[in-house]
């Protein structure tokens, strides 16, 4: 079946500090990839997708490149911010099947 | 705004008592999905609609019903409510069976 991994967390970084939440995938065919984040106290949002292999995500500072070959869509940030403390799920949707989360990582900011 | 709407935002029931969570959207999206999310489980989908009259289980469909009233509204029934439906529940749509998911905010529901 279709699968999401995800590194577990939480992950807790200085601000300005380097974020890379690795994720892995394992599916039957060819997926879109997501990542959504949860801001504390709301649902989930939309941050970035990527719907063919070596498409490139981006929103808010933040990039996933969408690895065929590694199967992978790891989320990066150059310089976090105290704004981006939230829960990451990284998932994956195929055609006519429901969209597969991972099991999310909590991201902490520190100033 | 356009989006997913939730109520009620907490609630606390004793085990044995039942309560519907209500959904509605007006992003006239055909599909809706009711998910839980619980620590270190990630969101897992209970049930969906994939278009107004019909609805399917999904990951965790025990102990929960569903209605999918018309096209704006999905609710999620607990006739019986057990400990271990303590959770987040999030309502989402999207506009096929698919791409670009919009959730609520959620419901905090804690049975004691």
């Amino acid at each position: 079946g279709n699968s999401v991994t995800q590194m577990e967390g939480p992950v807790t970084l200085s601000e300005e500090a380097f974020l890379t939440i690795n994720c892995t995938y394992t599916a039957t065919g060819y997926p879109s990839l997501f990542w959504y984040v949860q801001y504390p106290g709301e649902g989930l949002q939309l941050l970035l997708k990527a719907t063919k292999a070596d498409d490139k995500g981006s929103n808010k500072g933040f990039e996933a490149t969408y690895r065929k070959e590694t199967t992978s869509f790891h989320l990066e940030k150059g310089s976090v911010q105290v704004s981006d403390s939230a829960v990451y799920f990284c998932a994956l949707f195929l055609l006519n099947e429901k969209l597969t989360f991972g099991t999310g990582t909590r991201l902490t900011i520190i100033p | 705004n356009a989006g997913v709407t939730q109520t009620p935002k907490f609630q606390v029931l004793k085990t044995g008592q039942s309560m519907t969570l209500q959904c509605a959207q007006d992003m006239n999206h055909n599909s809706m999905y009711w998910y839980r999310q619980d620590p270190g489980m990630g969101l897992r989908l209970i049930y969906y609609s994939a278009s107004e009259g019909t609805t399917d289980k999904g990951e965790v469909p025990n102990g929960y019903n569903v209605s999918r009233l018309n096209k704006r509204e999905f609710s999620l029934r607990l006739e019986s409510a057990a400990p271990s439906q303590t959770s987040v529940y999030f309502c989402a749509s999207s506009a096929s069976d698919g791409y670009g998911y919009t959730f609520g905010s959620g419901t905090r529901l804690t049975v004691v």
